[in-house]
């Protein structure tokens, strides 16, 4: 059990458009999930927590405006990247987790690029 | 301010011998440590994990050690197989926040 997936896996998009990554629990119902970025060598950046119902909690410094988190239903989030830009290009993983358990499952990750 | 450290950037091992990683945290309010095992361009995946009311928490090959008056956990693996090798990250999670804080990351290497 425990199996996050998103999608999709890597995407190509040009400087200005949007792009939108989807986050799924596949069978668990995930109360929070969250959103991290990995650079190249580096650990994972929380970017924001999000509760199903309820506004994503950003981590400081992290645009709410550029990254648009949605979270409908126990087992979808979704990221979106509003106007990339080439800094943008990065690595995006998802993970969630069950009522009261600390545990987090990622998902397999979704990596960026903007040209 | 780095509240979880993994001072050992990388850890070469031979087959059959104990790996061992190693991690430090500043944040006495952490209560709930975990660690990941992550392969290139793919999630982290759990591996296993400690609440701060134990001192050890032992799967199979793995087992997990923690000492609160150091603020200092560590990961034994024996006997590392080949397969292990990977980036390994430790977390930490305190508050009810829910939120991890990452490690930097450790990166194992295991000999045939």
């Amino acid at each position: 059990g425990a199996v996050v997936s998103q999608h999709p896996s890597r995407v190509i998009c040009k400087s200005g458009t949007s792009v939108k990554i989807e986050c799924r629990s596949l069978d668990f119902q995930a109360t929070t999930m969250f959103w991290y970025r990995q650079f190249p060598k580096k650990s994972l950046m929380l970017m924001a927590t999000s509760n199903e119902g309820s506004k994503a909690t950003y981590e400081q410094g992290v645009e709410k405006d550029k990254f648009l988190i949605n979270h409908a239903s126990l087992t979808l989030s979704t990221l979106t990247v509003t106007s990339a830009h080439p800094e943008d290009s990065s690595f995006y993983i998802c993970s969630a987790s069950r009522q009261g358990l600390y545990e987090q499952y990622f998902g397999p990750g979704t990596r960026l690029t903007v040209t | 301010d780095q509240q979880v450290k993994q001072n050992s950037p990388s850890l070469s091992v031979q087959e059959g011998r104990i790996s061992i990683l190693n991690c430090d945290y500043t944040n006495s309010m952490f209560d709930y440590f975990l660690w990941y095992k992550k392969y290139p361009a793919e999630g982290p995946t759990f591996l296993i994990s400690i609440s701060s009311i134990k001192d050890k928490n032992e799967d199979g090959r793995f087992t997990v050690f923690l000492n609160k008056s150091a603020k200092h956990l560590s990961l034994h693996i024996v006997p590392s197989q080949p397969g292990d090798s990977a980036v390994y990250f430790c977390a930490a999670s305190g508050g009810n926040t829910g939120k991890l804080i990452f490690g930097q990351g450790t990166t194992l290497q295991v000999k045939p």
